[in-house]
Protein backbone atom coordinates (compact mmCIF):
# COMPACT_ATOMS: atom_id res chain seq x y z
CA UNK A 1 0.00 0.00 0.00
CA UNK A 2 1.02 3.56 -0.64
CA UNK A 3 3.81 4.81 2.17
CA UNK A 4 3.91 8.05 4.02
CA UNK A 5 6.78 9.47 6.00
CA UNK A 6 7.15 11.64 8.46
CA UNK A 7 10.27 13.14 10.17
CA UNK A 8 11.77 13.95 12.75
CA UNK A 9 9.96 11.01 14.66
CA UNK A 10 10.25 13.01 17.92
CA UNK A 11 11.78 16.44 18.47
CA UNK A 12 12.17 18.63 21.75
CA UNK A 13 12.83 22.14 21.20
CA UNK A 14 13.48 25.21 23.73
CA UNK A 15 10.58 27.73 23.71
CA UNK A 16 10.58 30.29 20.96
CA UNK A 17 12.60 28.35 18.44
CA UNK A 18 10.91 27.05 15.41
CA UNK A 19 10.58 23.26 14.33
CA UNK A 20 10.21 21.99 11.10
CA UNK A 21 8.45 18.54 10.05
CA UNK A 22 8.39 17.00 6.93
CA UNK A 23 6.04 14.43 5.56
CA UNK A 24 6.87 12.63 2.00
CA UNK A 25 4.86 10.18 0.17
CA UNK A 26 7.19 7.80 -0.63
CA UNK A 27 5.79 5.48 -3.35
CA UNK A 28 2.52 8.25 -4.87
CA UNK A 29 2.03 11.64 -5.91
CA UNK A 30 -0.08 13.61 -3.47
CA UNK A 31 -2.05 16.87 -4.36
CA UNK A 32 -3.11 17.00 -1.42
CA UNK A 33 -1.91 16.53 2.35
CA UNK A 34 -3.64 17.05 5.10
CA UNK A 35 -1.93 17.92 8.79
CA UNK A 36 -3.48 16.84 12.29
CA UNK A 37 -2.71 17.86 15.92
CA UNK A 38 -3.56 15.05 18.29
CA UNK A 39 -3.85 15.73 21.82
CA UNK A 40 -3.45 12.69 24.64
CA UNK A 41 -5.99 10.40 24.84
CA UNK A 42 -7.80 12.46 22.35
CA UNK A 43 -9.05 12.23 18.48
CA UNK A 44 -6.89 13.92 15.55
CA UNK A 45 -7.83 17.53 15.21
CA UNK A 46 -7.67 18.18 11.56
CA UNK A 47 -5.62 21.86 11.30
CA UNK A 48 -5.14 22.55 7.66
CA UNK A 49 -5.62 21.23 4.24
CA UNK A 50 -2.31 21.68 2.14
CA UNK A 51 -2.63 21.64 -1.27
CA UNK A 52 0.50 21.41 -4.08
CA UNK A 53 1.52 24.95 -5.76
CA UNK A 54 -1.10 26.99 -3.34
CA UNK A 55 -1.75 28.08 -0.28
CA UNK A 56 -2.80 25.72 2.53
CA UNK A 57 -6.52 25.92 4.06
CA UNK A 58 -6.30 26.48 7.62
CA UNK A 59 -9.18 24.76 10.12
CA UNK A 60 -10.98 27.44 12.08
CA UNK A 61 -9.07 28.75 15.56
CA UNK A 62 -5.38 27.51 13.42
CA UNK A 63 -2.99 30.38 13.48
CA UNK A 64 -1.82 30.26 10.32
CA UNK A 65 1.14 32.33 11.07
CA UNK A 66 2.21 30.18 13.70
CA UNK A 67 1.43 26.85 11.70
CA UNK A 68 2.84 27.66 9.03
CA UNK A 69 2.95 24.91 5.94
CA UNK A 70 4.13 24.67 2.67
CA UNK A 71 3.72 21.64 0.11
CA UNK A 72 6.38 22.20 -2.39
CA UNK A 73 6.17 19.49 -4.29
CA UNK A 74 3.85 16.49 -5.02
CA UNK A 75 5.58 14.36 -2.78
CA UNK A 76 6.24 16.91 0.04
CA UNK A 77 4.60 18.92 2.35
CA UNK A 78 6.01 20.72 5.42
CA UNK A 79 4.63 22.03 8.81
CA UNK A 80 6.90 24.67 10.56
CA UNK A 81 6.02 25.50 14.08
CA UNK A 82 7.22 28.99 14.74
CA UNK A 83 7.84 30.72 18.07
CA UNK A 84 6.69 27.09 19.63
CA UNK A 85 5.21 27.00 23.05
CA UNK A 86 4.77 23.92 25.91
CA UNK A 87 1.39 24.82 24.66
CA UNK A 88 2.87 23.29 21.12
CA UNK A 89 3.73 19.96 22.63
CA UNK A 90 1.62 17.41 20.67
CA UNK A 91 1.50 14.46 18.39
CA UNK A 92 1.69 15.97 14.85
CA UNK A 93 0.45 13.60 12.01
CA UNK A 94 0.34 14.49 8.61
CA UNK A 95 -1.81 12.04 5.55
CA UNK A 96 -1.66 11.90 2.39
CA UNK A 97 -4.67 11.88 -0.07
CA UNK A 98 -4.26 8.88 -2.77
CA UNK A 99 -6.57 11.25 -5.23
CA UNK A 100 -7.10 9.81 -9.11
CA UNK A 101 -8.03 6.56 -7.68
CA UNK A 102 -11.53 5.05 -6.36
CA UNK A 103 -9.89 4.25 -3.07
CA UNK A 104 -11.26 7.62 -1.28
CA UNK A 105 -8.77 7.12 1.38
CA UNK A 106 -5.77 9.18 3.44
CA UNK A 107 -2.74 7.84 4.08
CA UNK A 108 -1.24 8.78 7.31
CA UNK A 109 2.65 8.95 8.42
CA UNK A 110 4.12 7.49 11.75
CA UNK A 111 3.35 11.05 13.56
CA UNK A 112 6.07 13.48 15.08
CA UNK A 113 6.10 13.92 19.08
CA UNK A 114 6.87 17.31 19.52
CA UNK A 115 8.25 18.27 23.31
CA UNK A 116 8.70 21.82 23.75
CA UNK A 117 10.47 22.76 26.99
CA UNK B 1 -21.62 19.91 9.95
CA UNK B 2 -20.21 16.58 9.80
CA UNK B 3 -19.08 14.77 12.50
CA UNK B 4 -18.58 11.33 13.95
CA UNK B 5 -19.55 9.84 17.75
CA UNK B 6 -18.26 6.44 18.86
CA UNK B 7 -18.77 5.15 22.30
CA UNK B 8 -16.03 5.54 24.98
CA UNK B 9 -13.45 3.55 26.14
CA UNK B 10 -11.56 2.15 27.19
CA UNK B 11 -13.36 -1.21 26.53
CA UNK B 12 -11.40 -4.21 28.45
CA UNK B 13 -12.40 -7.68 27.13
CA UNK B 14 -11.16 -10.86 27.87
CA UNK B 15 -9.35 -12.91 24.59
CA UNK B 16 -11.86 -14.75 22.15
CA UNK B 17 -14.21 -12.30 23.52
CA UNK B 18 -16.96 -10.48 20.91
CA UNK B 19 -16.00 -6.88 20.05
CA UNK B 20 -18.58 -4.48 19.19
CA UNK B 21 -17.63 -0.21 18.54
CA UNK B 22 -20.43 1.64 18.28
CA UNK B 23 -20.07 4.79 15.81
CA UNK B 24 -22.22 6.48 14.28
CA UNK B 25 -22.41 9.98 12.14
CA UNK B 26 -24.28 13.24 11.11
CA UNK B 27 -22.80 14.04 7.38
CA UNK B 28 -24.81 15.72 4.58
CA UNK B 29 -24.79 13.63 1.12
CA UNK B 30 -23.50 10.30 1.06
CA UNK B 31 -19.91 10.24 2.83
CA UNK B 32 -17.27 7.64 2.80
CA UNK B 33 -17.06 5.58 5.92
CA UNK B 34 -13.61 3.89 7.69
CA UNK B 35 -12.36 2.66 11.44
CA UNK B 36 -8.63 3.61 11.24
CA UNK B 37 -6.48 1.61 13.74
CA UNK B 38 -3.73 3.00 16.22
CA UNK B 39 -1.41 1.02 18.36
CA UNK B 40 0.69 3.05 20.96
CA UNK B 41 3.02 5.40 19.97
CA UNK B 42 2.44 4.74 15.93
CA UNK B 43 0.08 6.86 13.32
CA UNK B 44 -3.40 5.73 12.31
CA UNK B 45 -3.74 2.81 9.87
CA UNK B 46 -6.90 1.95 7.95
CA UNK B 47 -8.33 -1.05 8.94
CA UNK B 48 -11.52 -1.26 7.12
CA UNK B 49 -13.78 0.92 4.60
CA UNK B 50 -17.24 1.44 3.15
CA UNK B 51 -18.05 3.72 0.40
CA UNK B 52 -22.00 3.25 -0.08
CA UNK B 53 -25.02 2.14 2.40
CA UNK B 54 -24.55 -1.40 2.82
CA UNK B 55 -21.41 -2.01 2.28
CA UNK B 56 -19.72 -4.02 4.53
CA UNK B 57 -16.03 -3.74 5.04
CA UNK B 58 -13.64 -6.07 6.15
CA UNK B 59 -10.42 -6.95 7.48
CA UNK B 60 -8.39 -9.20 9.92
CA UNK B 61 -11.43 -10.66 11.06
CA UNK B 62 -13.14 -6.91 11.94
CA UNK B 63 -15.91 -6.07 10.11
CA UNK B 64 -18.20 -2.82 9.93
CA UNK B 65 -21.51 -2.24 7.66
CA UNK B 66 -22.48 1.00 6.47
CA UNK B 67 -26.19 1.31 7.71
CA UNK B 68 -27.76 4.57 6.09
CA UNK B 69 -31.46 3.91 8.02
CA UNK B 70 -29.46 4.39 11.05
CA UNK B 71 -26.28 6.41 10.23
CA UNK B 72 -24.32 3.84 11.91
CA UNK B 73 -21.05 1.77 11.22
CA UNK B 74 -20.37 -0.41 14.29
CA UNK B 75 -17.21 -2.22 14.40
CA UNK B 76 -17.14 -6.16 15.59
CA UNK B 77 -15.08 -8.77 15.83
CA UNK B 78 -16.15 -12.07 16.78
CA UNK B 79 -13.22 -13.58 19.11
CA UNK B 80 -10.75 -10.67 20.07
CA UNK B 81 -7.00 -11.26 20.78
CA UNK B 82 -4.40 -9.64 22.62
CA UNK B 83 -2.55 -8.09 19.55
CA UNK B 84 -5.89 -6.13 19.51
CA UNK B 85 -5.14 -3.88 21.86
CA UNK B 86 -5.58 -0.44 20.20
CA UNK B 87 -7.38 2.76 19.79
CA UNK B 88 -9.71 2.81 17.08
CA UNK B 89 -10.77 5.28 15.35
CA UNK B 90 -14.26 5.78 13.14
CA UNK B 91 -14.10 8.56 10.75
CA UNK B 92 -16.04 10.21 7.72
CA UNK B 93 -14.68 11.11 4.77
CA UNK B 94 -17.49 14.02 2.89
CA UNK B 95 -18.54 13.63 -1.05
CA UNK B 96 -15.42 15.65 -2.23
CA UNK B 97 -12.93 13.51 -0.03
CA UNK B 98 -11.57 16.79 1.41
CA UNK B 99 -11.83 16.39 4.91
CA UNK B 100 -11.90 13.59 7.11
CA UNK B 101 -13.87 13.97 10.76
CA UNK B 102 -12.59 11.43 13.26
CA UNK B 103 -14.84 10.08 16.31
CA UNK B 104 -12.44 10.46 20.02
CA UNK B 105 -11.11 7.10 19.77
CA UNK B 106 -12.20 4.09 21.92
CA UNK B 107 -9.33 2.12 23.15
CA UNK B 108 -9.44 -1.15 23.64
CA UNK B 109 -7.95 -3.73 26.36
CA UNK B 110 -7.63 -7.07 25.70
CA UNK B 111 -6.58 -9.87 28.55
CA UNK B 112 -5.22 -13.00 28.07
Amino acid sequence: GAVVSQHPSRVICKSGTSVKIECRSLDFQATTMFWYRQFPKQSLMLMATSNEGSKATYEQGVEKDKFLINHASLTLSTLTVTSAHPEDSSFYICSAFLSGTSSYEQYFGPGTRLTVT
Amino acid sequence: GDSVTQMEGPVTLSEEAFLTINCTYTATGYPSLFWYVQYPGEGLQLLLKATKADDKGSNKGFEATYRKETTSFHLEKGSVQVSDSAVYFCALSGGNFNKFYFGSGTKLNVKP
